[in-house]
């Protein structure tokens, strides 16, 4: 049981390349959610999805896209990276109105 | 925006005392959750209490709700070195399909 994994753990872009985060679970979770994580600061919701094939806009939501064709697997895509865009990127999962499981996330720089 | 607000921003205590971190919300709350994030790593998650809920207790760690004061408090008796991380409270706010509002987390630091 893997729980909530995500790919790359490390990826360098530069300003205007694209790239999509991939976020696997194994848990059977209803719920996934992307978020951002700024130095010092708390998590922020970028997108979030209820379903297979459903998707919702969070707090942070331009400059990204997401998807969630299948129930175990949630996609972010950056189209056109912007510097303001580095950051640590936080995939979770979660049954509704339970505690959210974590993965361990991947650090993006943007130069 | 960010819902909830932790008190303090830094705590240092030496192992064996009692660590108390507060986070305070603004709009009414399904539940209220506790995660520690480990630097460099994700969030676990710690406890979870619903707003019909008053205190629960899980091994070393004991969540308060008042919601008529809307806030919550985190003990952490007999801390460890082990113990030092950073603590995220987080609302699950009514009306917010599910979304969770985390504030910008206690950092805790336990000396041997």
């Amino acid at each position: 049981n893997a729980g909530v994994t995500q790919t790359p753990k490390f990826r360098v872009l530069k300003t205007g390349q694209s790239m999509t985060l991939l976020c696997a679970q194994d848990m059977n979770h209803e719920y996934m959610y992307w978020y951002r994580q700024d130095p010092g600061m708390g998590l922020r919701l970028i997108h979030y999805s209820v379903g297979e094939g459903t998707t919702a806009k969070g707090e942070v939501p331009d400059g990204y896209n997401v998807s969630r064709l299948k129930k175990q697997n949630f996609l972010l895509g950056l189209e056109s990276a912007a510097p303001s865009q580095t950051s640590v990127y936080f995939c979770a999962s979660s049954r509704p109105s339970y505690e959210q499981y974590f993965g361990p996330g991947t650090r993006l720089t943007v130069t | 925006s960010q819902q909830g607000e932790e008190d303090p921003q830094a705590l240092s205590i030496q192992e064996g005392e009692n660590a108390t971190m507060n986070c305070s919300y603004k709009t009414s709350i399904n539940n209220l959750q506790w995660y520690r994030q480990n630097s460099g790593r994700g969030l676990v998650h710690l406890i979870l209490i619903r707003s019909n809920e008053r205190e629960k207790h899980s091994g070393r760690l004991r969540v308060t709700l008042d919601t008529s004061k809307k806030s919550s408090s985190l003990l952490i008796t007999a801390s460890r070195a082990a113990d030092t991380a950073s603590y995220f409270c987080a609302t699950d706010a009514a009306g917010s399909a599910r979304q969770l509002t985390f504030g910008s987390g206690t950092q805790l630091t336990v000396l041997p």
